[in-house]
């Protein structure tokens, strides 16, 4: 069974779209995360949901709107697509204990977004 | 600010070479320290993690990595590398009471010649 999921694994659109990424996890954690990896490697964190509240925002367009409906799920939709949109964006969970202490993060397999 | 430096870019080794990628970090109190894996195509994979205790951290795969807090580094070490091995490797680092954010270093893409 996969632990952390995403969907879709490959997403190619125009610019000025709309777009959503699904992560699910089936690992019982309780914080999930939304990286942005650049054609550099270069991972960046965007948020953070712990029990389906915001705890992490980081420093990005407002185009980007995460949503939790429930500890297993995070989506991240997207508004208004630019060409710099384009990266891999990994999900990824953990269980957190000790208030937000942080414990080792699993990631999914990434959902490799293409802007044209 | 808090940041996590992989010094070498690119590092390219033959079979059976012994392999050590630098990573440092920022200083900024207590940290957690990681290891990410990133195979051709595939997501980031857990190698090895350091909370506390004995400094000298044994992973997955025959990796190994040593937390020196007066360098604020936690080198990757790996005795003899394999074609296998060839991958982008991340140094992350979460610094206390920062709620759960993980900083990533820029990545070391390691190629194994066989």
């Amino acid at each position: 069974d996969t632990a952390v999921s995403q969907t879709p694994k490959y997403l190619v659109t125009q610019m000025g779209n709309d777009k959503s990424i699904k992560c699910e996890q089936n690992l019982g954690h309780d914080t999930m995360y939304w990286y942005k990896q650049d054609s550099k490697k270069f991972l960046k964190i965007m948020f953070s949901y712990n029990n389906k509240e915001l705890i992490i925002n980081e420093t990005v367009p407002n185009r980007f709107s995460p949503k939790s409906p429930d500890k297993a799920h995070l989506n991240l939709h997207i508004n208004s697509l630019e060409l710099g949109d384009s990266a891999v964006y990994f999900c990824a969970s953990s269980q957190a204990s000790l208030g937000y202490t942080l414990v080792t993060q699993y990631f999914g397999p990434g959902t490799r977004l293409t802007v044209l | 600010a808090q940041s996590v430096s992989q010094h070498n870019h690119h590092v390219i080794l033959s079979e059976a070479a012994s392999l050590e990628l630098g990573c440092n970090y920022s200083y900024g109190g207590t940290v957690n320290l990681f290891w990410y894996v990133q195979y051709p195509g595939q997501h980031l994979q857990l190698l090895l993690k350091y909370f506390s205790g004995d400094p000298l951290v044994k992973g997955i795969k025959g990796f190994e990595a040593e937390f020196i807090k007066s360098k604020f580094s936690f080198n990757l070490r790996k005795p003899s590398v394999q074609w296998s091995d060839t991958a982008e490797y991340f140094c992350a680092v979460n610094y206390g009471g920062s709620q759960g954010n993980l900083i990533f270093g820029k990545g070391t893409k390691l190629s194994v010649k066989p």
